[in-house]
């Protein structure tokens, strides 16, 4: 069975920044993307970018250029996002999954990670 | 960007009924489309890909339909766990997901 598990909840000051990890299993890492998306309390999904690891391939969401950055690690199988610049509005949870490529559904979904930004 | 519209809002419908939800492109996304279900508390679940087929471990009474700019899931018989949020999203190019279509029970 294909998992991602993600890192715990965060609370951040506004203008930091938060990094979440995504851990895979190794099959599902090498030959797969690995896409961010968000969904603020109450609110829809909004996707942020993706990362094909085997590529070194990233992709982003034109509302977070400049504010995000994905990275992987093939040696952990082990995908990072990190959000500068936090501001209240970026409270959230935050999902990675996997997809076939950058332009793909996404199955499955790792567990979510919270984000609460607050001074 | 691709802007994905669903309708309604919100849908009721008793259990055993069909329901349909409807998801519209800003312009053509050939079948790119997924569906997804989330329940409260819960990750969203891919149930639809290519626009109409149905995800491993999908019941047959979830499908899907569509191409280009106008795409739809039906749920026939709605059973209790159906209730759920819905959302589309198209992958065409840069992803980007419907609002969401709230199902409640009648």
């Amino acid at each position: 069975q294909v998992q991602l598990v993600q890192s715990g909840a965060e609370v951040k000051k506004p203008g930091s920044s938060v990094k979440v990890s995504c851990k895979a299993s190794r099959d599902t890492f090498s030959s797969y993307a690995i896409n961010w998306v968000r969904q603020a309390p109450g609110q829809g999904l909004e996707w942020m970018g993706g990362i094909i690891p085997i590529f070194t391939t990233t992709k982003y969401a034109e509302n977070f250029e400049g504010r995000i950055t994905i990275t992987a690690d093939e040696s952990t199988s082990t995908a990072y996002m990190t959000l500068n610049s936090l501001r209240s509005e970026d409270t959230a949870f935050y999902y990675c999954a996997r997809a076939s490529s950058l332009w793909s559904w996404l199955d499955p979904w790792g567990q979510g990670t919270l984000v609460t930004v607050s001074s | 960007e691709i802007v994905m519209t669903q309708s309604p809002d919100t849908l009721s419908v008793s259990p055993g009924e069909r329901a349909t939800l409807s998801c519209r492109a800003s312009q053509s996304v050939s079948s790119n489309v997924a569906w997804y279900q989330q329940k409260p508390g819960q990750v969203p679940r891919l149930l639809i890909y290519g626009a109409s087929t149905r995800a491993t471990g999908i019941p047959a009474r979830f499908s899907g339909s569509g191409s280009g700019t106008e795409f739809s899931l039906s749920i026939s018989s709605l059973q209790s766990e159906d209730f759920a949020v819905y959302y589309c999203q198209q992958y065409n190019n840069w992803p980007s997901f419907g609002q969401g279509t709230k199902l409640e029970i009648k």
